[in-house]
């Protein structure tokens, strides 16, 4: 079974400044990795996945991530924060074995301060 | 590629009544998937489909929720004698393959409120 721990539900950062959002899971066997973020009232939109390979993964609107075996972390970095980032960040596992369902964890509510 | 589309958007229901919901996936998407998504929590998984197979269905699918994928194309799912409890954003996801690797492409969700 898999599952994700994403700590702090509401993060408050300042325009401009560093955007880190933490996600440490759990998988019995090897993980694939995923952030999603959500805009009020849309569906869920994939920032960026790790599967296999290098292990920093860069994904879309200025975002990365670096899987860390060794740490069972996932960790998704922006250097410097724009008002449009506000929005819920959801990390989620799946396994490398079986019916690909994800385990997202409970998400963080990103609020950008001018 | 229009995405996946989700129809209603939004339902609001008296406790008691029967509920169905639609999901049309990307075209040629041969997996699909169900999640549910109560306020605070991330989406949870429901039920999938491997075209017109389903092939897994989750603890929290009670005898009340059922889906069906008729000719592997759209899929409905549909909850008998709704309870306040279930009141949630019912998510559908579809992907290309059935490859762990693959995205999955969410749709808007349907919100669905039981007085």
């Amino acid at each position: 079974a898999q599952s994700v721990t994403q700590l702090g539900s509401h993060v408050s950062v300042s325009e401009g400044a560093l955007v880190l959002l933490r996600c440490n899971y759990s998988s019995s066997v090897p993980p694939y990795l995923f952030w999603y973020v959500q805009y009020p009232n849309q569906g869920l939109q994939l920032l960026l996945k790790y599967t296999t390979g290098a292990t920093l993964v860069k994904g879309i609107n200025g975002f990365e991530a670096e899987f860390k075996k060794s740490e069972t972390s996932f960790h998704l970095t922006k250097p410097s924060a724009h008002m449009s980032d506000a929005a819920e960040y959801f990390c989620a596992v799946s396994g490398a074995y079986g019916n690909n369902r994800l385990a997202f964890g409970k998400g963080n509510q990103v609020v950008v301060i001018p | 590629d229009t995405g996946v589309s989700q129809d209603p958007r939004h339902k609001i229901t008296k406790r008691g009544q029967n509920v169905t919901f639609r999901c049309d996936p990307i075209s040629e998407h041969n997996r699909l998937y169900w999640y549910r998504q109560t306020l605070g929590q991330g989406p949870e998984f429901l039920t999938y489909f491997q075209n017109e197979a389903q092939l897994e269905k989750s603890r929290l699918l009670s005898d009340r929720f059922s889906a069906e994928r008729p000719k592997g194309s759209f899929s409905t799912l549909e909850i008998q004698r709704t309870e306040q409890g279930d009141s949630a954003m019912y998510l559908c996801a579809s992907s290309p393959r059935d490859r762990g690797t693959d995205t999955q492409y969410f749709g808007p969700g349907t919100r669905l409120t039981v007085l």
